[in-house]
């Protein structure tokens, strides 16, 4: 099984910065990853798709790079409304995985 | 608007059976794979099955592998999980998703959730 590896865990931010999650896989997955934010109590929504395309109806301030291994999801300038779990998942090879998530918070 | 209702959930004896529905709503439904996702309490995501348009393919996770069974009803636009043999690490709440988004394999739709809770 490919291994899913999010850092740090949690990550204490004030409004208005530049906010930077890591992803890591344990193996190539070939931008197979998207990012999915979860508001406390509420389902998932689905982020950012294949590595760096943002959904429908997402803000711009979120953005996704990476390759190989190595992938990043990005916040431009933190909004109050950001604050939620942050999950990355592959899907290149089954099973599918999830990462354990980064839980966002304003500091 | 696109729609997905989860129902069948609640407290269930370890060794028993329950059945997920997911009634979808507000797109094609026999045009999308679709998928279950969980979630154990405190804990995080867990992909547990999928199935294609047609139901005739279903991929599952090696610790549901034998005891699940993910099915369809495309006239009825429900998606279904069939959970034998329950354990309690099968403990968790269960989404209902669709695979439609990106390039067809990311979940852009979810349902609210149903929990369920394998406990004697």
């Amino acid at each position: 099984d490919i291994q899913m590896t999010q850092s740090p865990p949690v990550l204490s931010a004030s409004v208005g910065d530049r906010v930077t999650l890591s992803c890591k896989a344990s193996q190539n997955i070939n931008k197979n990853l998207d990012w999915y934010q979860q508001k406390h109590g509420e389902a998932p929504k689905l982020l950012i798709y294949y590595t760096n395309n943002l959904q429908t109806g997402i803000p711009s301030r979120f953005s996704g790079s990476g390759s190989g291994t190595d992938y990043t999801l990005t916040i431009s300038s933190l909004q109050p409304e950001d604050v939620a779990t942050y999950y990355c998942y592959q899907y290149n090879s089954g099973p599918w995985t999830f990462g354990g998530g980064t839980k966002l918070e304003l500091k | 608007e696109v729609q997905l209702v989860e129902s069948g959930g609640g407290l269930v004896q370890p060794g028993r059976s329950m059945k997920l529905s997911c009634a979808a709503s507000g797109f094609t439904f026999s045009s999308f794979p679709m998928a279950w996702v969980r979630q154990a309490p405190t804990k995080g995501l867990e992909w547990v099955a999928t199935i294609s348009t047609s139901g005739g393919s279903t991929y599952y996770r090696d610790s549901v592998k034998g005891r699940f069974t993910i099915s369809r009803d495309n006239a009825k636009s429900t998606l279904y999980l069939q959970m034998n043999s329950l354990r309690s690490e099968d403990t968790a709440t269960y989404y209902c998703t669709r695979e439609g988004g990106g390039y067809g394999f990311s979940f852009d739709y979810w349902g609210q959730g149903v929990m369920v809770t394998v406990s004697s």
